[in-house]
């Protein structure tokens, strides 16, 4: 029973502009999102994460977006660049749990 | 100097047969996972030890064996090998005990293919 679930296995998008990336969770005991980004034959390396007590959090280029009440968060990449292109995995956590459960990632492809 | 590696990277394997995936983390951290990449691109927490102490032992099969000699080291032994076995294996570790805001340091993983 996946409880993170990112729906749009891929996306394309020209370099310079936005890519969203979408996520939605069923567990409302998660308080806790994190992203990662992953290159091919490479592990999955941490990109933004954040708090269930923000609904954004802006890391330079990326920004998440979190709405509990729709238990979605969004990662938002602008402008969007070749080196951005990679598997993109949304992650959540409980207070009272020992691990991450993760989506099962968005393949990015940024056209030059 | 990779922070997070794993032996071997590539692992081809009859089935019935017993295999084992090394770990070693250089960067000090207390808690170190396994988790299976199977078919569908999900990433399944499997096990998780701070400070050589097992504290995650999720819904494996119990031909999966952990063990951790040390805090850098975690190793993966896979008894009597299936088909549904075959996945990409990622190590990873975090610093402390577990807290979802502790960055986890992945290792490149392991490609199992089990014929």
């Amino acid at each position: 029973d996946q409880q993170v679930k990112q729906n749009s296995p891929s996306l394309s998008v020209q370099e310079g502009r936005i890519s969203i990336l979408n996520c939605d969770y069923t567990n409302s005991m998660f308080d806790y999102f994190l992203w990662y980004k992953k290159y091919p034959a490479e592990g999955p390396t941490f990109l933004i994460s954040i708090s269930s007590i923000k609904d954004k959090n802006e890391d330079g280029r990326f920004t998440v977006f979190l709405n509990k009440s729709a238990k979605h968060l969004s990662l938002h990449i602008v402008p969007s660049q070749p080196g951005d292109s990679a598997v993109y995995f949304c992650a959540a956590s409980g207070r009272l749990d020992y691990k991450l459960s993760f989506g099962a990632g968005t393949t990015v492809t940024v056209r030059a | 100097d990779t922070a997070v590696s794993q032996t071997p990277k590539y692992l081809v394997t009859q089935m019935g047969n017993d295999k084992s995936i090394k770990c070693e983390q250089n960067l000090g951290h207390d808690t170190m996972y396994w988790y299976k990449q199977d078919s569908k691109k999900f990433l399944k927490i499997m096990f998780s030890y701070n400070n050589k102490e097992l504290i995650i032992n999720e819904t494996v099969p119990n031909r999966f064996s952990p063990k951790s000699p040390d805090k850098a080291h975690l190793n993966l032994h896979i008894n009597s090998l299936e088909l549904g076995d075959s996945a990409v294996y990622f190590c990873a570790s975090s610093q402390g005990g577990y807290r979802p805001s502790y960055e986890q340091y992945f290792g490149p993983g392991t490609r199992l293919t089990v014929t």
